[in-house]
């Protein structure tokens, strides 16, 4: 069936480093697709997203790269802060009503 | 700012209970969706609605019902709680349009099904 999933369940980083966080979808109809961050005890917040007719976004201190020939989505944050020790998301869009499919899920730890 | 409120942060219920969740948002959506969240899974969409008194079912609907009355309310009901919905539950809003527009999450309820 179709899924979205990522491939490493926890990455840990130094402070300052960059963090890469990948993620595998199946649907070749999908035509967005998102990253969210999940901080202990919130709801998953928005950090960027992508249309499928793009290779790479980017945003403050964040990019997503798209990469449609092997269905791979990447969430690079560069200069990695405590802050972002989070719980990450990927997700994709099929269809007009915006209904999302979310992967499982991957937990950063940033190392001080 | 977008506001997203669910009515419990933690809920214990009785196996066979019949439990509401509640969430409303103040944007003025028209999408509103219920995901729960176990570790392991990511979040699976329970239902969703994209107008008042539609719905339509999303991925795991077994067990669930909802309501959508008025606009800014969205209601997800257990029917007859049973331990494996023990969850956390995540509400969400979005403006309908053609291409994505940001959905925005409410902060969670934990459901123990004891």
């Amino acid at each position: 069936g179709e899924s979205v999933g990522l491939h490493l369940p926890t990455l840990s980083v130094q402070e300052g480093d960059n963090s890469i966080i990948n993620c595998a979808y199946s649907n070749s109809a999908s035509d967005y697709f998102i990253w969210y961050k999940q901080e202990s005890g919130k709801g998953p917040q928005f950090i960027i997203d992508i249309r499928s007719n793009m290779d790479k976004r980017q945003g403050q201190r964040v990019t997503v790269l798209l990469n449609k020939t092997v269905k791979h989505l990447s969430l690079q944050i560069a200069a990695t802060q405590p802050g972002d020790s989070a719980v990450y998301f990927c997700a994709e869009k099929t269809g007009a009503n915006s209904k999302l499919t979310f992967g499982k899920g991957i937990t950063l730890s940033v190392r001080p | 700012d977008v506001k997203v409120t669910q009515s419990s942060r933690y809920l214990v219920k009785r196996t066979g209970e019949k439990v509401f969740l509640e969430c409303v948002q103040d944007m003025d959506h028209e999408n509103m969706f219920w995901y729960r969240q176990d570790p392991g899974l990511g979040l699976r969409l329970i239902y969703f609605s994209y107008d008042v008194k539609m719905k339509e079912k999303g991925d795991i609907p077994e067990g669930y019902s909802v309501s959508r009355e008025k606009k800014e309310r969205f209601s997800l009901i257990l029917e007859s709680a049973s331990t494996n919905q023990t969850s956390m539950y995540l509400c969400a809003s979005s403006l309908p349009q053609g291409g994505y527009t940001e959905a925005f999450f409410g902060q969670g309820t934990r459901l123990t099904v004891v």
